[in-house]
C-alpha cells in the first residue's frame, strides 16, 4: 500500500528553469493538495483539487500551476523557478474535501539557485 | 486570517514521562482542529482531531484538550517513547479562502519534541 507517491525526492533548478512535481495516490481519494514547507514554518497550501476535474488556489498560489490529470494524479508546475521557491513540497490526499485526515507523501526537496 | 502559534518551539522530555504540547489559535470561528506529527524526512501524519463541540478527546496514548474560551488546545502524550520524537503541528480549520471554496487547514510552525533516554 504505497499511499501518496511523490517524484522526484530531490531537485536542484537554476533560476528561470521550469519543472513539474508529480504526485499520485492509490487510495481512491477524491481530494488532493499541494503544500510547501519552509524552515521553521508550518505548511502553506499552494493549490488543491477538491475532486477530479476541479482545482482551486490556496494561500500561496503565485508562481505555480497545477493539473489534476485524473483521479489518481495531481501535478504541480513551476514555469520559471525563483530562489523564493526553494522549499520542501508535500502532496496530500483525502477522501473528500471535508475530510481533513490527510495522507501526505514524503516530500520533494527543491532548491533553486 | 488565521494565525496559529505554539507556546514552545521545542520540548524535551524523559522517556516514560508525559508530554504536553500547547497550541493557541486566533480565530474564534474555528470549529475543527487536527494534530499532525512529522518525523524527520517524512510527511506529516494524522494523529487525532477534535470538534469544537467537545473539550476532550482521547486516542491511543494521546489526549487532546480544547479550551474555546481562551482559544487554546493541547496535545498530551502519555508514557512518551523514543518514537514520539517529531515535530507536532496543530491545524485549525480556517475560513474559506474565497466564496464557495472549501475550508482549509492552517498549520502552525510546530513544536519539536525530543525524547531523552
Amino acid at each position: 500500500n504505497a499511499g501518496v507517491t511523490q517524484t522526484p525526492k530531490f531537485q536542484v533548478l537554476k533560476t528561470g528553469q521550469s519543472m513539474t512535481l508529480q504526485c499520485a495516490q492509490d487510495m481512491n481519494h477524491n481530494s488532493m493538495y499541494w503544500y510547501r514547507q519552509d524552515p521553521g514554518m508550518g505548511l502553506r497550501l499552494i493549490y488543491y483539487s477538491a475532486s477530479e476535474g476541479t482545482t482551486d488556489k490556496g494561500e500561496v498560489p503565485n508562481g505555480y500551476n497545477v493539473s489534476r490529470l485524473n483521479k489518481r494524479e495531481f501535478s504541480l508546475r513551476l514555469e520559471s523557478a525563483a530562489p523564493s521557491q526553494t522549499s520542501v513540497y508535500f502532496c496530500a490526499s483525502s477522501e473528500d474535501w471535508d475530510n481533513y485526515g490527510y495522507t501526505f507523501g514524503s516530500g520533494t526537496r527543491l532548491t533553486v539557485v | 486570517g488565521e494565525s496559529v502559534g505554539l507556546h514552545l518551539p521545542t520540548l524535551s522530555v524523559q522517556e516514560g514521562d508525559n508530554s504536553i504540547i500547547n497550541c493557541a489559535y486566533s480565530n474564534s470561528a474555528s470549529d475543527y482542529f487536527i494534530w499532525y506529527k512529522q518525523e524527520s524526512g517524512k510527511g506529516p501524519q494524522f494523529i487525532i482531531d477534535i470538534r469544537s463541540n467537545m473539550d476532550k478527546r482521547q486516542g491511543q496514548r494521546v489526549t487532546v484538550l480544547l479550551n474555546k474560551t481562551v482559544k487554546h488546545l493541547s496535545l498530551q502524550i502519555a508514557a512518551t517513547q523514543p518514537g514520539d520524537s517529531a515535530v507536532y503541528f496543530c491545524a485549525p480549520r480556517s475560513r474559506p479562502l474565497s466564496s464557495g471554496s472549501a475550508r482549509q487547514l492552517t498549520f502552525g510552525s510546530g513544536t519539536q519534541l525530543t525524547v531523552l533516554p
